[in-house]
């Protein structure tokens, strides 16, 4: 089944402790992408890949780090995790950064304390 | 970069009533215009999209138009039902370049 996963769906952790949040797609996209979702933010675009190694900022990167070192991998990075972080986290992708149709994944409620 | 708003935030209205949701654009280079339906603890779906070189198309209840000189487009739901309810996302994106979301509107159908 096609389809983008993202680990773990769920994590409370407290400021300061480093964690990622997996991301992987079976499908053989070239483009993956994060975005958090806040109340009344919609979806904001944190960091974006158009390639294995081709990585750019997206609209909110600060204090997010991915990489994306094999094609179906995308992970989000948050080194030192703060309160304004905690949010929804989706990762998408798509088979170019043109092609019409973004997946998304479940998505990964974060609350940092 | 890209701007999108979009109106309203929340849209209440009676089962087989019709919807509309309305989004501008600020960059007269986007081209592809996306409407993304997010279920309540569910992900974000594409429900429908539109070219720059379309005015208008339509799928069942859900029809989208787009005025590339005023630089808006609308999201049309007609004959509303319960399982509508959700909250709706429009987008805009360049040619070369990513999406950029509207903030959302959720839409209660009362039955």
């Amino acid at each position: 089944e096609a389809q983008v996963t993202q680990n773990p769906r769920y994590l409370i952790t407290v400021t300061g402790k480093k964690l990622t949040v997996t991301c992987s797609q079976n499908m053989n996209h070239e483009y993956m992408s994060w975005y958090r979702q806040d109340p009344g933010l919609g979806l904001r675009q944190i960091y974006y890949s158009m390639n294995v190694e081709v990585t750019d900022k997206g609209d909110v990167p600060e204090g997010y780090k991915v990489s994306r070192k094999e094609k179906r991998n995308f992970p989000l990075i948050l080194e030192s995790p703060s309160p304004n972080q905690t949010s929804l986290y989706f990762c998408a992708s798509s088979l170019s950064l043109a092609a019409e149709t973004q997946y998304f994944g479940p998505g990964t409620r974060l609350l940092v304390l | 970069g890209e701007n999108v708003e979009q109106h309203p935030s929340t849209l209440s209205v009676q089962e087989g009533d019709s919807a509309v949701i309305k989004c501008t654009y600020s960059d007269s280079a986007s081209n592809y215009f996306p409407w993304y339906k997010q279920e309540l603890g569910k992900r974000p779906q594409l429900i429908i999209d539109i070219r720059s070189n379309v005015g208008e198309k339509k799928d069942q209840r859900i029809a989208v138009t787009l005025n590339k000189t005023a630089k808006h487009f609308s999201l049309h739901i007609t004959e509303t039902q319960p399982e509508d309810s959700a909250v709706y996302f429009c987008a805009a994106r360049g040619r070369y370049s990513t999406l950029t979301f509207g903030k959302g509107t959720m839409l209660l159908v009362s039955p």
